[in-house]
């Protein structure tokens, strides 16, 4: 059973591109979820989505970014127009029930 | 809002020495689940251990155990016999029994030395 997977690893984006993560959740877990993580910080919850539902997204900036989990793929976290402040890793954690397990996280870079 | 707290940034251990990370929070709920994990330089987030809140016992994973004081909020986590493979960032965490999200403290760094 292979793990919550998040490509890619490492994304390079120039100010005002934008920059698309991807997360497959593990197999079974219909519950998904977005953390970010700045330099010496811990996560902080962007937001939780169930299939093609966003459930609470009351971590997630009201501009600019915006997540989908649609019923068939990956669940996909957008950032438009990017700018040096989101630099950072960026965290996807599926669930079943009370666990959350993560994947390793995508470091995005803004230059 | 629930807020965790972390009061080391940074905790060194000798190797097969036993240490104890700090973890206070801060809710008004009952029901709840406490979670340490450990972040290694691969980035990668592992569940090290998990605490439900109604359990008064301690939660205990071979050579990790906790010590959950609910009245004062608090959940520690020791580490015994460490090893150089325990050195990483660890991160309380704190989740609503009724919730989904999971509420991170500032993280401890922790090193092991041989």
């Amino acid at each position: 059973n292979a793990g919550v997977m998040q490509n890619p690893r490492h994304l390079v984006r120039r100010r005002g591109q934008e920059a698309r993560l991807r997360c497959s959740p593990m197999k079974g877990h219909s519950h998904v979820y977005w953390y970010r993580q700045l330099p010496e910080e811990g996560l902080k919850f962007m937001v939780y989505l169930q299939k093609e539902n966003i459930i609470d997204e009351s971590g997630m900036p009201k501009e600019r970014f915006s997540a989908e989990f649609p019923k068939e793929g990956p669940s996909i976290l957008r950032i438009q127009q990017v700018v040096r402040g989101d630099s950072a890793a960026y965290f996807c954690a599926s669930s079943y029930r009370i666990e959350a397990f993560f994947g390793q996280g995508t470091r995005l870079t803004v230059v | 809002a629930q807020t965790v707290t972390q009061s080391q940034p940074e905790m060194s251990v000798q190797e097969a020495e036993t240490v104890t990370l700090s973890c206070t929070y801060d809710t008004s709920e009952s029901d709840y689940y406490l979670f340490w994990y450990k972040q290694p330089p691969s980035r990668q987030m592992i569940l090290v251990i998990r605490q439900e809140a109604y359990k008064q016992q301690n939660a205990t994973e071979n050579r990790f155990s906790v010590n959950f004081q609910k009245a004062a909020k608090s959940f520690s986590l020791k580490i015994s016999d460490s090893q150089l493979g325990d050195a990483a960032m660890y991160f309380c965490a704190y989740r609503s029994a009724g919730g989904n999200k999971l509420v991170f403290g500032a993280g401890t760094i922790l090193r092991v030395k041989s």
